[in-house]
């Protein structure tokens, strides 16, 4: 089946620097992607949706200066946490799904663990 | 707003066993629901996909069934394996045929040797 990766698998930073991660869709185009974030025992959440060549769309309460998203290819989307704060530390997943058909399976890369002391 | 809920959250059955996990969701207007299978610190794996056309689909061990009116999923696993531990979610789009898709919390899944 599809690939998705991201990189890096996890991170560390300090308060207040800026974190970049990175969903790449190996084997497959994919004009949209989408970034989730989970925390502990929590479901998946919605941040933005990520379309190839225009800005991304973010869903309420996300705020998009924060999360700067990238879609530079038709393989690669990148989520920058800005000013990375304690709070923000969390699980951050992509999806994307493979094909034109909308409905088709998405698929999800293994996610990108933040730790911000 | 689509709301999906997952019962029971957490669960425990020993080896062999088959079981039933329980999605619930709100507004049955869905294109399709996806299961899927999440590995502690990992990402998601895609289980099975059901179109909103079908009420069931199959792969290997696992049967899901939908029933869109009633706004309800099951996933049946068949004889159980330790490897079968993980947290098992499902989702559906927000609406109609968005692909942005939600939730739900999750079945813990354990299953004893």
């Amino acid at each position: 089946g599809a690939v998705v990766s991201q990189h890096p698998s996890w991170v560390i930073c300090k308060s207040g620097t800026s974190v970049k991660i990175e969903c790449r869709s190996l084997d497959f185009q994919a004009t949209t992607m989408f970034w989730y974030r989970q925390f502990p025992k929590q479901s998946l959440m919605l941040m933005a949706t990520s379309n190839e060549g225009s800005k991304a769309t973010y869903e309420q309460g996300v705020e998009k200066d924060k999360f700067l998203i990238n879609h530079a290819s038709l393989t690669l989307s990148t989520l920058t946490v800005t000013s990375a704060h304690p709070e923000d530390s969390s699980f951050y997943i992509c999806s994307a799904r493979d094909g034109g058909t909308v409905g088709e399976t998405q698929y999800f890369g293994p996610g990108t663990r933040l730790l911000v002391l | 707003k689509q709301e999906v809920t997952q019962i029971p959250a957490a669960l425990s059955v020993p080896e062999g066993e088959n079981l039933v996990l329980n999605c619930s969701f709100t507004d049955s207007a869905i294109y399709n629901l996806q299961w899927f299978r999440q590995d502690p610190g990992k990402g998601l794996t895609s289980l099975l996909l059901i179109q909103s056309s079908q009420r069931e689909q199959t792969s290997g061990r696992l049967n899901a069934s939908l029933d869109k009116s009633s706004g309800r999923s099951t996933l049946y696993i068949a004889a159980s394996q330790p490897g079968d531990s993980a947290t098992y979610l499902c989702a559906v789009p927000t609406q109609g045929g968005s692909e942005k898709l939600v939730f739900g919390k999750g079945t813990k899944l354990t299953v004893n040797p």
